[in-house]
């Protein structure tokens, strides 16, 4: 299994440009995240996905939107990016449990807007 | 609202030396705790949990973890360290099915 695989791994944008990041989990797993990480504020969700078909803002989503049309796959979308819009997305999915299901995570994508 | 704090945004240790990072909730109902490491240019791993049941709690390479209610704390330790414990360390609640997570606490080893 290949876990939780990030595209790309790192990206350059100017401001004003778009861009998709994609998120794709082999583990049939029913939630997915996405989260930016900033030095010194740990990791922030940005939107969250409880199944396909279905999205939910998390506690940062201004300037960003998501998709989830297949279960696997989970897509990051920045219509116009900005400065402050740099950082490191990590992806996150789980299982659907009564207990506490960890997260796990893809290896990050690190995007710079200049 | 259930948030984590994490005291010490930094940690230096000596190899060998005990490792202790602490860890504070706030949580209106029983929480659901989680330690995860992030090694240089990686994503997060999982190093432990607590559910229910006993409140101490082991995870990998050697680090445990124990819940005390009480004090709303669930600090992570581990007796000797080592170069390759070098990392930054994330403490997190579970608020439904989302985490919220601490600032980080990024670990030296010295040697």
């Amino acid at each position: 299994n290949a876990g939780v695989t990030q595209t790309p791994k790192f990206r350059v944008l100017k401001t004003g440009q778009s861009m998709t990041l994609l998120c794709a989990q082999d583990m049939n797993h029913e939630y997915m995240y996405w989260y930016r990480q900033d030095p010194g504020m740990g990791l922030r969700l940005i939107h969250y996905s409880v199944g396909e078909g279905t999205t939910a803002k998390g506690e940062v989503p201004d300037g960003y939107n998501v998709s989830r049309l297949k279960k696997q796959n989970f897509l990051l979308g920045l219509e116009s990016a900005a400065p402050s819009q740099t950082s490191v997305y990590f992806c996150a999915s789980s299982y659907v449990t009564s207990g506490a299901s960890e997260q796990y995570f893809g290896p990050g994508t690190r995007l710079t807007v200049t | 609202a259930q948030s984590v704090t994490q005291l010490g945004s930094h940690v230096s240790v000596s190899e060998g030396a005990l490792v202790l990072l602490r860890c504070n909730y706030s949580s209106s109902v029983p929480p659901y705790l989680f330690w995860y490491v992030q090694y240089p240019n990686q994503g997060l791993q999982l190093l432990l949990k607590y559910t229910t049941g006993a409140t101490l709690v082991k995870g990998i390479n050697g680090f445990e973890a124990e819940f005390k209610k009480s004090e709303t704390s669930f600090h992570l330790t581990k007796p000797s360290a080592h170069m390759s414990d070098a990392a930054e360390y994330f403490c997190a609640v579970r608020v439904d099915y989302k985490l919220s997570f601490g600032a980080g606490t990024t670990v030296t080893v010295r040697a």
